[in-house]
């Protein structure tokens, strides 16, 4: 089972500012099949990133997904008050599919 | 428009089952597999497992061998995901989650499980 790690567990900033969220992979994620979601409070999880760096429909291009192998980046680069929420990584190249702990990007 | 519809919350005793509901609609139900997905309270995601609306097969997280069960009923486009032997720690949120690519592209409401004697 591939585990995955995220840091910062929480990041506090400002509308406006860059968020850089990491997620780290204990083997390497095969054809980098790495996705990332938002989950705001109360609601289900959005599909945001995948295949590590194409955004789904509809995601506005301020959120960008990068790496490879075991380290993998969502970069949000000029945040709105919408998009302080958690954010989870998530593998889906081996099973068992598998999610990081989440950051929890806050005001 | 796509959408997922679940059943509403239960309340269940331990050593209880649930059976939560995911009603599709809005595309061909065979085309995409289904997973579950549960959440903790204050806690992160957990993958459970899938089934094919095709023709019924399931692949379950080890984590749930021997208790868990998918099954799918394709003329009311609904799959069923029933978890047996319930304990406190099976308190969580229960979403379905529709395959595209892999990845789970569109998630159902979520479900509220809470097991408590």
């Amino acid at each position: 089972e591939i585990i995955l790690t995220q840091s910062p567990a929480t990041v506090s900033l400002s509308p406006g500012e860059r968020a850089t969220l990491s997620c780290g992979a204990s083997q390497s994620v095969s054809s980098d099949y790495l996705a990332w979601y938002q989950q705001r409070p109360g609601l289900a999880p959005r599909l945001l990133i995948y295949d590590a760096s194409t955004r789904a429909t509809g995601i506005p291009d301020r959120f960008s997904g990068s790496g490879s192998g075991t380290d993998f980046t969502l970069t949000i680069s000029r945040l709105e008050p919408a998009d302080f929420a958690v954010y989870y990584c998530q593998q889906y190249g081996s099973s068992p599919r598998t999610f990081g702990p989440g950051t929890r990007v806050d005001i | 428009q796509v959408q997922l519809v679940q059943s509403g919350a239960e309340v269940k005793k331990p050593g209880a089952s649930v059976k939560v509901s995911c009603e599709a609609s809005g595309y061909t139900f065979t085309d995409n597999y289904i997973h579950w997905v549960r959440q903790a309270p204050g806690q992160g995601l957990e993958w459970m497992g899938w089934i094919n609306p095709t023709g019924g097969g399931t692949d379950y997280a080890q984590t749930f061998q021997g208790r868990l069960t998918m099954t799918r009923d394709t003329s009311t486009t609904s799959v069923y995901m029933e978890l047996s032997r319930l304990t406190s720690d099976d308190t969580a949120t229960y979403y379905c989650a529709r395959d595209w690519r892999h990845v789970f592209d569109y998630w159902g409401q979520g479900t509220l499980v809470t097991v408590s004697s």
